[in-house]
C-alpha cells in the first residue's frame, strides 16, 4: 500500500522552512527520500532505519517515527535548488532488501 | 553509488510496436528493479528483475506485456510490448547498492516513451 504524503504542494521564499511528513500503515524497515527535477530521475535524499539509524544528505535532515510508521522530511534555509518534486520510499518488513513503495510526491517551490 | 546507464534515453514508438531499454550499471548488484512514472504521477514498480530466474512482477503487469531479462549482475532489458499511448511513460532502472544495513536504493537516468 502506497505511502502517504503531505502536504502536496509547497510554495516557499529563499530562506524559509519546510516539512514534509510521508505516513505509512505497515510497519517499516526503513523510509528513503528523494527529490526529483523536472525531466530528470529522482535522487537520493537520505535513508532512515528503524532503530534511529540514518544516512544522507548533510544540509537536509529528517525524523522517522516507528510507533506512528511517519517520517518527516525538514528543509531549513531553503534556497532555489531545493525546488522540485520529494518522495518517500518505504521498504516494509524487516529486510533491508525488500522493494520500495513510493508515496505520491510533494512539489517543492522556492522563490527568490 | 552505483553508476546506471539507460538507453535509448527517449524514444517515439507507433502503437502496436515494441520497444527494449536496456539498463547497465558499473558495478555488480544484487537487486534491480524496473519502475515506471506516468506524467506527473509517482514512482510505480513494474518488477524485480532477477538474476538467473523469471522476473517477479507486480500486481497489474505481467511477463507478456513487459518481458524482462537479467542474464548478469550489471544487466537487465525492459521489454514494452504491444505499444498503446497509454504505455506513454518514464521508464526507470534502479539498483539497491552499499551494502549493510542501509542498501540505498539508485535510479538510473529513465528512457522517455512517447506512443503515438
Amino acid at each position: 500500500q502506497q505511502p502517504v504524503q503531505s502536504p502536496q504542494a509547497v510554495i516557499l521564499r529563499e530562506g524559509e522552512d519546510a516539512v514534509i511528513n510521508c505516513s505509512s500503515s505497515k510497519a517499516l524497515y526503513s523510509v528513503h527520500w528523494y527529490r526529483q527535477k523536472h525531466g530528470e530521475a529522482p535522487v537520493f535524499l537520505m535513508i532512515l532505519l528503524k532503530g534511529g539509524e540514518q544516512k544522507g544528505h548533510d544540509k537536509i535532515s529528517a525524523s522517522f517515527n516507528e510507533k506512528k510508521q511517519q517520517s518527516s522530511l525538514y528543509l531549513t534555509a531553503s534556497q532555489l535548488s531545493y525546488s522540485g518534486t520529494y518522495f518517500c520510499g518505504t521498504r516494509a518488513g524487516g529486510t533491508s532488501y525488500g522493494k520500495l513503495t513510493f508515496g505520491q510526491g510533494t512539489i517543492l517551490t522556492v522563490h527568490p | 553509488s552505483a553508476v546506471i546507464s539507460q538507453k535509448p534515453s527517449r524514444d517515439i514508438c507507433q502503437r502496436g510496436t515494441s520497444l527494449t531499454i536496456q539498463c547497465q550499471v558499473d558495478s555488480q548488484v544484487t537487486m534491480m528493479f524496473w519502475y515506471r512514472q506516468q506524467p506527473g504521477q509517482s514512482l510505480t514498480l513494474i518488477a524485480t528483475a532477477n538474476q538467473g530466474s523469471e522476473a517477479t512482477y507486480e500486481s497489474g503487469f505481467v511477463i507478456d506485456k513487459f518481458p524482462i531479462s537479467r542474464p548478469n549482475l550489471t544487466f537487465s532489458t525492459l521489454t514494452v510490448s504491444n505499444l498503446s499511448p497509454e504505455d506513454s511513460s518514464i521508464y526507470l532502472c534502479s539498483v539497491i547498492s552499499g551494502g549493510g544495513s542501509y542498501n540505498e536504493q539508485f535510479f538510473g537516468p529513465g528512457t522517455r516513451l512517447t506512443v503515438l
